[in-house]
């Protein structure tokens, strides 16, 4: 059974600060692909990030960073100097990486408020 | 920037009506999933297809029903709609295999409202 948890339901930050939001996942299979998307007030779900499980490296993408880090069972998002645009409900989610897996599955999603 | 589209983005209807939701991708993904969102915003996987003539069921039972007919299209039905129903609706494709391009891309969504 695979299980993502996003503690924090709800955030607001005043822009230009920092925000990190936390995901800590589950899972018995041994190789597995972890993902962030973003949801903004339109509704669609917008992809971020990719990170396979054999690949720890942390990520920087412009002000959007990524932690993973195995022996935690966590893959945490840091926005660096947060915008009015950033506001929207992060999502996280867990698949395994075997040909016939399908199933990802999802955090219940972190509000995000930047507030101007 | 994905390519997939649902149609209608906003629908409210009636108790009892048969309604179908729209979905195209134009990536040739093999793989495509519906999910339901509720309102309290997790996301759960109602049905998948892995190709043509494929549907499985997700983990949430729904009532409604799915077509793969032709690799682009996915369309959801509700034979009887009921208030029960109201949700977001989302729709998903992925490639199919071990390919490292393994994200999800999903559609905008279909706010279904059943009164």
């Amino acid at each position: 059974a695979q299980k993502v948890t996003q503690a924090q339901t709800e955030i607001s930050v005043v822009e230009k600060e920092d925000v990190t939001l936390d995901c800590v996942y589950e899972t018995r299979d041994t190789t597995y692909y972890l993902f962030w998307y973003k949801q903004p007030p339109s509704g669609e779900l917008v992809f971020l990030i990719r990170r396979n499980s054999f690949d720890e490296q942390n990520e920087i993408s412009g002000r959007y960073s990524w932690n993973f880090q195995k022996s935690t069972s966590s893959f945490n998002f840091t926005i660096t100097a947060s915008q009015v645009v950033d506001s929207a409900v992060y999502f996280c989610a867990l698949r395994p990486s075997g040909a016939g897996s399908y199933q990802l599955t999802f955090g219940k999603g972190t509000k995000l408020s930047v507030i101007p | 920037e994905a390519d997939i589209y649902q149609t209608p983005r906003y629908l409210v209807i009636g108790t009892g009506k048969k309604i179908t939701l729209e979905c195209s991708q134009t990536m040739g993904h093999d793989k495509m999933y519906w999910y339901q969102q509720d309102p309290g915003m997790e996301l759960h996987l109602i049905h998948y297809s892995y190709g043509v003539n494929s549907t499985e069921k997700g983990d949430l039972s729904s009532e409604s029903t799915v077509s793969r007919i032709r690799t682009e299209h996915f369309p959801l039905t509700l034979e009887s709609a009921r208030p029960s129903h109201t949700s977001q609706y989302l729709c998903a494709s992925s490639v199919l295999g071990t390919s490292t391009n393994t994200e999800a891309f999903f559609g905008q969504g279909t706010r279904l409202t059943v009164v």
